[in-house]
């Protein structure tokens, strides 16, 4: 079975700062997608960005970024110039094509200080 | 369409009772999931459909749940003789592709 582990229960930064979320999963499959999704309080979650396993470059969206380390079985996300809206819980999540089931890691809690 | 809707948004029920939950999925999608998330913790996979054929089913799916997807639209997930252990957010996604599954806002369901 697939599991997910995110070693960080909760972090914190200051605006306009980096801050790196780590993200370690188990899996014997070659073919697969990972993915960060963030859930601000009381509100739905949504995609920050996804990594195809068979692709070697490090997917980046805007300030988002990850270091992927296949071998590893790493996925850590960068979070770059920090802004109040990025508090949140953040998931870390693994999916194989079939079955289509998505396994999440259990959180990290960032907020974001003024 | 402005994504994926679920209804009612909370449910206050009492041990025993059945509850129904609705979700409607954005509309080309023919992946439609549910999920369980309680206080603290990510969300957990329940089941999966594609168009109207349920293809997965968890382990946590005990024979108390039901899901249905009629004609692929959207979907129910109903609970029988809830207990409190049943307590929980229930989320529901769709997706078109296996890049991204959109979610809804959940439903809230409190069982006393």
């Amino acid at each position: 079975a697939q599991t997910v582990t995110q070693s960080q229960p909760e972090m914190s930064v200051q605006e306009a700062e980096t801050v790196t979320l780590s993200c370690t999963y188990d899996t014997s499959e070659s073919n697969y997608y990972l993915f960060w999704y963030k859930q601000p309080p009381s509100r739905q979650m949504i995609l920050v960005i996804r990594q195809e396993a068979y692709k070697q470059q490090n997917a980046t969206e805007n300030r988002f970024s990850v270091n992927f380390q296949k071998a590893a079985k790493s996925f850590s996300l960068k979070i770059s110039d920090s802004q109040l809206g990025d508090t949140a819980m953040y998931f870390c999540a693994f999916m194989k094509p079939t079955p289509n089931d998505m396994r999440f890691g259990a959180g990290t809690r960032l907020t974001v200080k003024p | 369409d402005t994504g994926v809707s679920q209804d009612p948004r909370h449910k206050i029920t009492k041990r025993g009772q059945n509850v129904t939950f609705r979700c409607d999925p954005i509309s080309e999608h023919n992946r439609l999931y549910w999920y369980r998330q309680t206080l603290g913790q990510g969300p957990e996979f329940l089941t999966y459909f594609q168009n109207e054929a349920q293809l997965e089913k968890s382990r946590l799916l005990s024979d108390r749940f039901s899901a249905e997807r009629p004609k692929g639209s959207f979907s129910t997930l109903e609970i029988q003789r809830t207990e409190q252990g049943d307590s929980a957010m229930y989320l529901c996604a769709s997706s078109l592709s296996y890049n991204e599954q959109f979610f809804g806002p959940g439903t809230r369901l409190t069982v006393l």
